[in-house]
């Protein structure tokens, strides 16, 4: 299936521990995001990348550090979790805006 | 601070019946505009887009109306079915490179 697909899709964990997020998209995309939605379902960019090449770090904390080993891989790396970092974590790619962004199904972290 | 607003928060609209869904932004700097729809436990699903420089875009059941002047847009859903039951996101766009998306409205078909 052709998809963004972004694991685990459920992650628990306390306090202060390094997490990862893992994405993948097979649609042959430049473009990859990360977004956030916190509480109130609100959607707020993270990160752009194209080309493996970081676009835009919308004032995100250090603690989050984004890599793409290649445009079909964009993965993100959380350090010492904080219990505001819980939210729902979507994974995008896109080729255009015509089109759209095409979206993982959220990755739902809860720091505990 | 928000450039994108959903003002409503829910709709219900029987099936069969016209959806409006209202958006307005701030950014007179925003060229692109898109409509997402999004289920409960899966990510946004990407319906309907608009340029600034057109004032309607058709596509199927969905039509999408904007007016540059007023900085707001809509989309209409004509007829609702109840599997159009979910979260409909307004997103505006200045570059490719990110969306700004509004808080969402929860649309309820009845039977």
């Amino acid at each position: 299936d052709t998809a963004v697909s972004q694991t685990p899709k459920y992650l628990v964990t306390q306090m202060g521990n390094d997490k990862s997020i893992k994405c993948e998209q097979n649609l042959g995309h430049d473009t990859m995001y990360w977004y956030k939605q916190d509480s109130k379902k609100f959607l707020k960019i993270m990160f752009s990348y194209n080309n493996k090449e970081l676009i835009i770090n919308e004032t995100v904390p250090n603690r989050f550090s984004p890599k793409s080993p290649d445009k079909a891989h964009l993965n993100l790396h959380i350090n010492s979790l904080e219990l505001g970092d819980s939210a729902v974590y979507f994974c995008a790619s896109s080729e255009t805006l015509v089109y759209g962004y095409t979206f993982g199904s959220g990755t739902r972290l809860t720091v505990v | 601070d928000q450039q994108v607003k959903q003002n409503s928060p829910s709709l219900s609209v029987q099936e069969g019946r016209i959806s409006i869904l209202n958006c307005d932004y701030t950014n007179s700097m925003f060229d692109y505009f898109l409509w997402y729809k999004k289920y409960p436990a899966e990510g946004p699903t990407f319906l309907i887009s608009i340029s600034s420089i057109k004032d309607k875009n058709e596509d199927g059941r969905f039509t999408v109306f904007l007016n540059k002047s007023a900085k707001h847009l809509s989309l209409h859903i004509v007829p609702s079915q109840p599997g159009d039951s979910a979260v409909y996101f307004c997103a505006a766009s200045e570059n490719d490179y990110k969306l700004s998306f509004g808080a969402g409205t929860t649309v309820t078909v009845r039977a």
